[in-house]
């Protein structure tokens, strides 16, 4: 099993290019979430996906969406980065509700200038 | 406002002693608390899982303690090793409402052991 993989795991964008981090998970998992993580400031939850076709937003969604067409990948995009979202994104996958352990991925850099 | 703190500045003990990481919390009523460990340049790595009624709870050299009146949750490492070098995250789970198990990090606090 590879867990929890991501694409890319670094990525330079100018302000206003889109682009889009894949994530996927062979574990067959209900869950999926997507984190950005900042110094300081600790993993905030961005959006998160309850089963394939399902998205929802969390803590700080704004200027990012996602798209949850396949059980096993989750996706997100970047419409018009800025470089607030210069940040390190994480993916994660869980079985249960409310109590199971999330599984993550290695990670996307991603620096915006 | 809901708040998890986790000590910011570094731990450094050294090996064989044992680590002791807070988690403090305020206005959250967890149902759970996680703790996770994250390696420079990696995602964070599942450790232990208390729930609200539990007290305390073990896995090897690892225990883990969870005071709903201090809203607390202490992280223990016993005969700590270099290896055990790494930042550690607490979560907060808070419910279980059946829907995705959102959790709510800390900043976590780096540990260093020295030999």
């Amino acid at each position: 099993n590879a867990g929890v993989t991501q694409t890319p795991k670094f990525r330079v964008l100018k302000t206003g290019q889109s682009m889009t981090l894949l994530c996927a998970q062979d574990m067959n998992h209900e869950y999926m979430y997507w984190y950005r993580q900042d110094p300081g400031m600790g993993l905030r939850l961005i959006h998160y996906s309850v089963g394939e076709g399902t998205t929802a937003k969390g803590e700080v969604p704004d200027g990012y969406n996602v798209s949850r067409l396949k059980k096993q990948n989750f996706l997100l995009g970047l419409e018009s980065a800025a470089p607030s979202q210069t940040s390190v994104y994480f993916c994660a996958s869980s079985s249960l509700a409310g109590s199971d352990e999330q599984y993550f991925g290695p990670g996307t850099r991603l620096t915006v200038t | 406002s809901q708040k998890i703190e986790q000590n910011s500045e570094a731990l450094n003990i050294q090996e064989g002693k044992t680590a002791t990481l807070t988690c403090n919390y305020t206005n959250y009523s967890p149902a759970y608390l996680q703790w996770y460990r994250q390696d420079p340049g990696r995602g964070p790595v599942f450790l232990l899982l208390i729930r609200e009624n539990e007290k305390e709870k073990r896995k090897e050299r690892l225990k883990v303690t969870f005071d709903t009146t201090l809203k607390q949750s202490l992280f223990h490492i016993t005969a700590s090793q270099p290896a055990d070098s790494a930042t550690y995250l607490c979560a907060l789970v808070l419910g279980n409402t059946g829907t995705a198990s959102k959790l709510t990090f800390g900043t976590g606090t780096r540990l260093q052991v020295t030999l």
